[in-house]
């Protein structure tokens, strides 16, 4: 069973859509992210969201919102896409907030907005 | 505040030679550290990790890592590299609040 998992995998859309990522982890763990890998593989941390506490990473625009209906889905929600959106998308979780623990990550959602 | 470097943000070798891949690390506290591997159309994966304890740490597909305070490195090495080895590298570092990724290193394996 995969641990992290996340759909669509692949999301060809047009400006001024609105999408959505689901993602689900079977792990048990207490925290999950957003992240978003740009064309030259960079990483950047967009979310990272436990029971208690969502931090958001200030230079996201709030076009993207999380929404999470319980401890083991953290769902990606992106209003008026625009074509700096293309990237693919990581979701991630781990057993405590970021830190010291490993993360686990999702097999990415590749976002082609057209 | 901490941050990752990558030494190169390719590197090419031939199949049987020795895979280095240079990673460089600022930590105000003793940090945690990370290798983790991509292969094309994934999500990344845990190659290895230093937490505490023995510096040389060993990992997946025959990969190890050295974490040298001294010198801040955590370089990641394998003795002969194989075709599937080709892919994109992350090293990261975390401490008690967040964990920061380098920019990768993609490693190509000519045959």
């Amino acid at each position: 069973d995969t641990a992290v998992s996340q759909t669509p995998k692949y999301l060809v859309t047009q400006m001024g859509n609105d999408k959505s990522i689901k993602c689900e982890q079977n792990l048990g763990h207490d925290t999950m992210y957003w992240y978003k890998q740009d064309s030259k593989k960079f990483l950047k941390i967009m979310f990272s969201y436990n029971n208690k506490e969502l931090i958001i990473n200030e230079t996201v625009p709030n076009r993207f919102s999380p929404k999470s209906p319980d401890k083991a889905h953290l769902n990606l929600h992106i209003n008026s896409l625009e074509l700096g959106d293309s990237a693919v998308y990581f979701c991630a979780s781990s057993q405590e907030s970021q830190g010291r623990n490993t993360i686990y990550f999702g097999e990415g959602s590749w976002l082609t907005v057209v | 505040a901490q941050s990752v470097t990558q030494l190169g943000s390719h590197v090419s070798v031939s199949e049987g030679a020795l895979v280095l891949l240079r990673c460089n690390y600022s930590s105000s506290v003793p940090p945690y550290l990370f290798w983790y591997v991509q292969y094309p159309n994934q999500g990344l994966q845990l190659l290895l990790k230093y937490t505490t304890g023995a510096t040389l740490v060993k990992g997946i597909n025959g990969f190890e890592a050295e974490f040298k305070k001294s010198e801040t490195s955590f370089h990641l090495t394998k003795p002969s590299a194989h075709m599937s080895d080709a892919a994109e590298y992350f090293c990261a570092v975390s401490d008690d609040n967040d964990m920061r990724f380098g920019a990768g290193t993609r490693l190509t394996v000519k045959p």
